[in-house]
């Protein structure tokens, strides 16, 4: 079965861009969280959805956002991109809670210079 | 809210060797606990989870955790590490009323010949 699947996996924007990246979750998978992942701060919860519905949401700004579409797949936007935003995003799918694990993507990366 | 810590940054080891990579978590109630690895610009890969029963869990490539809730540990082993061993592994702590899993800021493991 097909694994979760992440677009594009490399990204290079420029600060004050938006960018929009893609998930898409195991076939079955409901639930859909992202991470961002830097040296510094290591993993940190995005958000989560599940059946289209944001479920829980971390500590960062507005700028960052998301949704799911009724397929499962997930987008999340970053507007007025920060150097700082700079990291490796990762989306993991799970059947419905992630109390018995999640399954990550491989990534996107995204520089912002 | 959940909470990992891994006290290790970094840990080196010879290959042959044996390895136990250290985790606590703070949580009231029973916690979910896992561990992930994650090779250089990949994602996380699950190794081996924990809900309940049998303290000592075996994962996939001849790891091993206990669960020991006196020490609100659950540490990772391997009896004799191989080179491809070498990566950043994560511990994390789920709950089951929430999909907020909390990563501890992961140990890397280096693999001396």
């Amino acid at each position: 079965k097909a694994g979760v699947t992440q677009t594009p996996r490399y990204l290079i924007k420029t600060r004050g861009q938006q960018v929009t990246l893609s998930c898409s979750p195991i076939s079955g998978h409901r639930s859909v969280s992202w991470y961002q992942q830097t040296p510094g701060q290591g993993l940190q919860f995005l958000f989560e959805y599940f059946s289209e519905t944001q479920r829980n949401k971390g500590n960062f700004p507005g700028r960052f956002s998301g949704r799911q579409f009724s397929n499962s797949r997930s987008e999340m936007n970053v507007s007025t991109l920060e150097l700082g935003d700079s990291a490796l995003y990762l989306c993991a799918s799970s059947s419905g809670t992630g109390a018995y694990g999640y399954t990550f993507g491989s990534g996107t990366r995204l520089t912002v210079v | 809210a959940q909470s990992v810590t891994q006290p290790d940054i970094h840990i080196t080891v010879s290959e042959g060797a044996s390895l136990e990579l250290r985790c606590n978590y703070s949580y009231g109630a029973t916690p979910y606990l896992f561990w992930y690895v994650q090779s250089p610009g990949q994602g996380l890969q699950l190794l081996l989870k924990y809900f309940s029963g049998d303290t000592l869990v075996q994962g996939i490539k001849g790891f091993e955790a206990e669960f020991k809730r006196s020490q609100s540990s659950f540490n990772l082993r391997k009896p004799s590490v191989h080179w491809s061993d070498a990566a950043e592994y994560f511990c994390a702590v789920g709950a089951l009323n929430n999909n907020d899993m909390r990563f501890g800021a992961g140990t890397r493991l280096t693999v001396k010949p």
